[in-house]
């Protein structure tokens, strides 16, 4: 019964491919995130969802680009790889769209290594 | 610049002592503090949020308190057990913004 599911959990790739990251949740929030955690362990905010609207758009290359199909998937797609790309990132979903109330509930996340 | 802060370093602690973990902001205006806890291999899983106009909250075992003139969070784990031994992070959410920021992380290790 996961709440937020995330796949694959583990992907090694080479510089240069194209992936992808899916992200399910079946708790009926609103609002959708990916963070990034980088080998320092700190968690950085990529992307926010609400109702499939994007709201949070970080500063990060345009090579990530997220998609919305439904407020319940959120997928993170990376062009042209790099090794700077290798962390662990995670999908996290809340009630409502600012957190006031409403906590992350994070997936287990997907550890992308990029040889 | 914005910056949150928690010791870097881990925290090795005898079962049934308390655990007190520190949060320090600068120039924030946190209208709310979490605090998540994370297990290896896992994500984060929140246990506690503070309000800026609360002193103290409390479950179980846990307690956190928000003091905005010192921009501090202490976050206490008491009797510990073990099964306590993890990551804590903590999260600020600014009066002013949407999106929850987080410190890196204080490791607790509790010793039998």
């Amino acid at each position: 019964d996961t709440a937020v599911s995330q796949t694959p959990k583990y992907l090694v790739t080479q510089m240069g491919n194209d992936k992808s990251i899916k992200c399910e949740q079946n708790l009926g929030h609103d609002t959708m995130y990916w963070y990034k955690q980088d080998s320092k362990k700190f968690l950085k905010i990529m992307f926010s969802y609400n109702n499939k609207e994007l709201i949070i758009n970080e500063t990060v290359p345009n090579r990530f680009s997220p998609k919305s199909p439904d407020k319940a998937h959120l997928n993170l797609h990376i062009n042209s790889l790099e090794l700077g790309d290798s962390a662990v990132y995670f999908c996290a979903s809340s009630q409502f769209r600012s957190s006031y109330n409403s906590p992350l509930h994070f997936g287990n996340g997907t550890r992308l290594t990029v040889t | 610049s914005q910056k949150i802060e928690q010791n870097s370093e881990a925290l090795n602690i005898q079962e049934g002592k308390t655990a007190t973990l520190t949060c320090n902001y600068t120039n924030y205006s946190p209208a709310y503090l979490q605090w998540y806890r994370q297990d290896p291999g896992r994500g984060p899983v929140f246990l506690l949020l503070i309000r800026e106009n609360e002193k103290e909250k409390r479950k179980e075992r846990l307690k956190v308190t928000f003091d905005t003139t010192l921009k501090q969070s202490l976050f206490h784990i008491t009797a510990s057990q073990p099964a306590d031994s993890a990551t804590y992070l903590c999260a600020l959410l600014a009066a002013a913004g949407n999106k929850l920021t987080f410190g890196g992380g204080t490791r607790v290790l509790v010793k039998p």
